[in-house]
């Protein structure tokens, strides 16, 4: 259980283009997810925090008109990165959990590559 | 600030044991979290330790101290696909989780 799929898996685009990811949680609802950029040799780096149903909280120094997070239900999450410059590339990687004291565990997707070329 | 700190790399022996040390400074507790990341993919949970003590899992353990702020995973009997990076994280009084910057282990025949 507690699968979390992610689409594209490698996504390669021109600069100023506009790319999607999205986060579907498979056999579980979702209250809350997560969505993480990791930079070759570093660790995750939290983006932003989505709820379903509400707007995502963003972390500092994130622009939330650049990456702009839907999280329309509780199995489904989208990253889109807008007008993409080639040091949007990076490995983007969702999670999901349950929240709260029901489910503090985050499961995660297997990731995206971005390319900006 | 927040702080998880764990050694950036570690060598191994195939066969041997090996620990894994991570400290932390968060506001507030609410569990410590130890991933597994194979290169190029993303992480898969290994243990979650919210109360003192050892957890044991198979060749895995995760140690607890919240008093001294400090937990290690414990491997053994270690396997040439276990060479990963290992992240330590915690779950703050705001569930909000902190991320180490995790540690490359090497193992070598």
């Amino acid at each position: 259980g507690a699968v979390v799929s992610q689409h594209p898996s490698r996504v390669i685009c021109k600069s100023g283009t506009s790319v999607k990811i999205e986060c579907r949680s498979l056999d579980f609802q979702a209250t809350t997810m997560f969505w993480y950029r990791q930079f070759p040799k570093q660790s995750l780096m939290l983006m932003a925090t989505s709820n379903e149903g509400s707007k995502a909280t963003y972390e500092q120094g994130v622009e939330k008109d650049k990456f702009l997070i839907n999280h329309a239900s509780l199995t489904l999450s989208t990253l889109t990165v807008t007008s993409a410059h080639p040091e949007d590339s990076s490995f983007y990687i969702c999670s999901a959990s349950l929240g709260g004291l029901a489910g503090v565990e985050q499961y995660f997707g297997p990731g995206t590559r971005l390319t900006v070329t | 600030g927040q702080n998880i700190d764990q050694p950036t790399e570690m060598t191994a022996t195939e066969g041997a044991i090996v620990q894994i040390n991570c400290t932390y400074q968060t506001s507030g507790f609410n569990g410590l979290f130890w991933y597994q990341q194979h290169a190029g993919e993303a992480p898969t949970f290994l243990s979650y330790n919210v109360l003192d003590g050892l957890e044991e899992k198979g060749r895995f353990s995760s140690f607890l101290s919240r008093s001294k702020g400090y937990s290690y995973l414990l491997l053994k009997e270690l396997q040439m696909k276990d060479s990963a990076s290992y992240l330590c994280a915690v779950l703050d009084s705001n569930y909000q989780l902190i991320w180490g910057a995790g540690t490359k282990l090497i193992i070598k025949p």
